[in-house]
């Protein structure tokens, strides 16, 4: 099956400062990405939609300025926390669109852990 | 819009005992439904989805789960519960046409306890 990756796996930033976090599909093009944010115990929560070559759609309560999505290419797109804070600490997982056999497959990254200090 | 109701936080279960973990599910048009298995600082591990045909789906590590469509349901099922089959399980739903993004259950806490 197709392959994400994500990269960093896991990072300790200071307050203040801005993450970036890079989504690759390594053996397929992907016009389509997705975000979600995993709280401690808790489930998925979309936080926006990223289309090669336009800008994300965010979910409604997503600050569009703090989390920055951009998707350059067909196989990148990276989210970066500006000036994060301990809040923003949490579990990062993307996911891009791959069309096989006529069906839209959404295949997922192993996931970033942000922690905040 | 699509939803996905996981009403279990937990569900305990003895070891070599049948396990069910519940879902029910609200999409417009045919449902394209998942269910995931995430360990303990890991990202999402897949079992198995369904997208059309037997209403019973077989999956990975001997999981299986029926789709019922007149109770918008898709239970999650292992006849034989291992210890090892610990961990937080989401079911997952979205329209099986289009690209839209996978919507998550709020997940359900299996322990199997020896």
């Amino acid at each position: 099956g197709a392959v994400v990756s994500q990269h960093p796996s896991w990072v300790i930033c200071k307050s203040g400062t801005s993450v970036k976090i890079e989504c690759r599909s390594l053996d397929f093009q992907a016009t389509t990405m997705f975000w979600y944010r995993q709280f401690p115990k808790q489930s998925l929560m979309l936080m926006a939609t990223s289309n090669e070559g336009s800008k994300a759609t965010y979910e409604q309560g997503v600050e569009k300025d703090k989390f920055l999505i951009n998707h350059a290419s067909l196989t990148l797109s990276t989210l970066t926390v500006t000036s994060a804070h301990p809040e923003d600490s949490s579990f990062y997982i993307c996911s891009a669109i791959a069309r096989t056999s006529g069906v839209y497959e959404q295949y997922f990254g192993p996931g970033t852990r942000l922690t905040v200090t | 819009a699509q939803s996905v109701a996981q009403p279990e936080d937990q569900v305990n279960v003895a070891e070599g005992n049948p396990l069910t973990v519940k879902c029910t599910y609200s999409v417009s048009g045919n449902p394209y439904l998942f269910w995931y298995v995430q360990y303990p600082n890991r990202g999402l591990q897949f079992l198995l989805k369904y997208i059309t045909g037997d209403n019973l789906v077989k999956g990975s590590y001997g999981f299986e789960a029926e789709f019922n469509k007149s109770q918008t349901s898709f239970h999650l099922k292992k006849p034989s519960a291992l210890v090892s089959d610990s961990a937080l399980y989401f079911c997952a739903v979205r329209a099986y046409s289009g690209n839209t993004p996978l919507v998550f259950g709020k997940g359900t806490r299996l322990s199997v306890i020896a």
